[in-house]
């Protein structure tokens, strides 16, 4: 599976966007570019994906450099509860389970 | 949109017995189910991969007969962590993706926190 990268930790202000990276330089053609996060105690949540196009979507906007091998997960006007992990991930649509494998995550702060 | 219901919750239990823990897609039929642990700051690990009607298929390194996945129905996978230790104590989480509605975005239960004492 081809890996991520994403730095360990952001801290943003409220109210204000919020830019979070993520590389994947050994991204193949076909695979797609997943976001989810993962507030305290909770399962994942699906934030938003794409392909090669940019993509919006009502929690976020995603990124992509013209060559793929990073993205960029946008939230406009981050809340208090945006505060959580963010997973980028790589999926690759093979025929059978496509499993998600996720990486650290970036653990956004969000101060008041 | 997509629901998958996780139970229990919360589960304490003693050295040596097992547990289960049943993940439901309530509004969509799911054929693969995936299980995951997640130990306390860390990131979630894929356990296995659960097929509705056959066997699961486990992640390199997963005991399958410590973990025994069952994925009887389109709606119901279990998963039971046999003669459960204190290592065993971890937040366990289930995923589906409903194929259904054309998304391509995976559900994922609220998760079971487990500890055995």
């Amino acid at each position: 599976d081809a890996k991520t990268t994403q730095p360990n930790s952001m801290e943003s202000n409220e109210e204000e966007p919020v830019h979070l990276p993520c590389n994947h330089s050994t991204i193949s053609g076909t695979d797609y570019i997943h976001w989810y996060r993962q507030l305290p105690s909770q399962g994942p949540e699906y934030v938003i994906h794409g392909l090669t196009s940019n993509v919006n979507n009502r929690m976020a906007s995603l990124a992509i450099a013209e060559d793929r091998k990073s993205s960029t997960l946008i939230l406009h006007r981050a809340t208090l509860r945006d505060a959580a992990v963010y997973y980028c991930i790589l999926r690759r649509p093979i025929q059978g389970a496509q499993k998600l494998v996720f990486g650290q995550g970036t653990r956004l702060t969000i101060n008041p | 949109g997509a629901v998958v219901s996780q139970h229990p919750s919360r589960v304490i239990c003693k050295s040596g017995t097992s547990v289960k823990i049943e993940c439901r897609s309530l509004d969509f039929q799911a054929t693969t189910m995936f299980w995951y642990r997640q130990f306390p700051k860390q990131s979630l690990m894929l356990m296995a991969t659960s097929n509705e009607g056959s066997k699961a298929t486990y992640e390199q390194g997963v005991e399958k007969d410590k973990f025994l996945i069952n994925h009887a129905s389109l709606t119901l996978s279990t998963l039971t962590v046999t003669s459960a230790h204190p290592e065993d104590s971890s937040f366990y989480i289930c995923s589906a993706r409903d194929l259904g509605t054309g998304t391509y975005g995976y559900t994922f239960g609220s998760g079971t926190r487990l500890t055995v004492v």
